[in-house]
């Protein structure tokens, strides 16, 4: 157990569905971040949030909008998605941003989403 | 573009084998460089980060040694077991942390 949660696990959705994925760490971290794992391909940030403000979107379809309510809950809403957006969704936590150098991440163990 | 490269990308040992891997990162703008370990089903697990050139950290079986200069940092897991088959992941922290894609280790008895 790394304290970093994800739900759901699995999820199964159509391109005109919306659905949300959801993390949740009690570490006392303040810095969240999405990744995206596809096939074959090393782990790609999407967005960073540090003290609940987002400060890195990086370059990522507006069709994925996250959102950080407080600093221990973070969500990637998801809407008309294609199926190439099928992946594994990885979210993650650090005590400070990647500026400091010595923090490490932690990370849940995913939601893998496939699109149909 | 910031590249992290890994190798080999995949490895089959027998227990016991001592293996390693590579890591190689751009020499710029570094802040520090992660190694991950990824096991099957679970979430990755940080082993190391290491910030300093010349930094050689343990932990058990594994360590890990650092370049800064000339961008590369080596994973030694010395007597491997069926356990140690995992993913084993490099990130290079730019004020992003930058990942490879891995080296798939596979343990065999």
């Amino acid at each position: 157990e790394t304290g970093v949660t994800q739900t759901p696990r699995h999820l199964v959705m159509g391109m005109t569905n919306k659905k949300s994925l959801k993390c949740e760490q009690h570490l006392g971290h303040n810095a969240m971040y999405w990744y995206k794992q596809s096939a074959k391909k090393p782990l790609e940030l999407m967005f960073v949030y540090s003290l609940e403000e987002r400060v890195e979107n990086n370059s990522v379809p507006s069709r994925f909008s996250p959102e950080c309510p407080n600093s221990s809950h973070l969500f990637l809403h998801l809407h008309t998605l294609q199926p190439e957006d099928s992946a594994l969704y990885l979210c993650a936590s650090s005590q400070d941003g990647w500026g400091r150098g010595d923090t490490e991440a932690f990370f849940g163990q995913g939601t893998r989403l496939t699109v149909v | 573009i910031l590249n992290v490269e890994q190798s080999p990308q995949s490895l089959h040992v027998q227990e016991g084998d001592s293996t390693n891997f590579t890591c190689s990162f751009p020499s710029s703008n570094f802040y520090a460089l992660h190694w991950y370990r990824w096991e099957t089903a679970k979430s990755p697990e940080a082993l190391f980060v290491m910030t300093l050139n010349g930094d050689e950290k343990k932990k058990g079986r594994i360590s890990a040694t650092l370049n800064t200069k000339e961008g590369y940092s080596y994973l030694y897991i010395k007597g491997s077991q069926p356990e140690d088959s995992a993913t084993y992941l490099c990130a290079y922290n730019t004020d992003k942390l930058i990942f490879g894609t891995g080296t798939r280790l596979q343990v065999f008895p």
